[in-house]
């Protein structure tokens, strides 16, 4: 079974902290995203990384970077939290053969800004 | 114009019912269509691909219409498990996934 694993499920962090979000994936994909999912919006792509070291900026990349030093882990930073960026996060990840294959998600981390 | 669109709902049907959800997307160029389910508090799961000469598994059966820019979803008989918000996806490249903002289904019994 294909696992994405998100290292904390719910998150309290204060304004001007800096926040990591951490993604691990076991099945060896070059494709790892990171989405957050706000009511009424959907997901957002804020990055994605297509292979170690590489990344490409999503639709709403503002207030984050990312980090690929290793092919199964995928960070998201955020630099200096805002209350704004209270959110459900959702990392994914996905092999990159053919047109028609799936990604698999992790349960996704709840983060609070306070 | 968002680049993929759909209507949030919630459809509430009775078990047994046939429901359609339809999405509109933006980007001709796009090359992949899923739907992908999300129960509530969960994450995303494939549900089916998308095809150009439709495609059925079971009850859901999907349908892209490139000209006119849309896919739908269409479910048989509906069960109570049915229940749950319904996101379009595509992608615009190889390598990025586009979602809608998701359709949701509530069935009654």
């Amino acid at each position: 079974d294909v696992k994405v694993t998100q290292s904390s499920r719910y998150l309290v962090k204060r304004t001007g902290e800096k926040v990591f979000l951490e993604c691990v994936q076991d099945m060896d994909h070059e494709n790892m995203f990171w989405y957050r999912q706000d009511p009424g919006l959907g997901l957002r792509l804020i990055y994605f990384s297509y292979d170690v070291k590489m990344k490409e900026k999503g639709d709403i990349p503002e207030g984050y970077s990312v980090s690929r030093e290793k092919k199964e882990r995928f960070s998201l930073i955020l630099e200096s939290a805002s209350t704004n960026q209270t959110s459900m996060y959702l990392c994914a990840s996905r092999p990159p053969t053919g047109r028609n294959t799936e990604a698999f998600f992790g349960q996704g981390t709840r983060l609070t800004v306070v | 114009r968002k680049e993929v669109e759909q209507d949030p709902g919630p459809f509430n049907v009775p078990e047994g019912a046939t429901v359609a959800f339809n999405c509109t997307y933006s980007n001709s160029a796009s090359q992949s269509f899923f739907w992908y389910r999300q129960d509530c508090r969960k994450e995303p799961k494939l549900l089916m691909s998308v095809y150009s000469s439709g495609n059925e598994d079971g009850r859901f059966t999907a349908q892209l219409n490139r000209a006119s820019q849309y896919i739908s979803l269409l479910i048989r008989d509906s069960k109570l498990s049915d229940s749950a918000t319904y996101l379009c996806v595509l992608t615009p490249g190889y390598n990025k996934l586009i979602f809608g903002a998701g359709t949701r289904l509530a069935v009654h019994p």
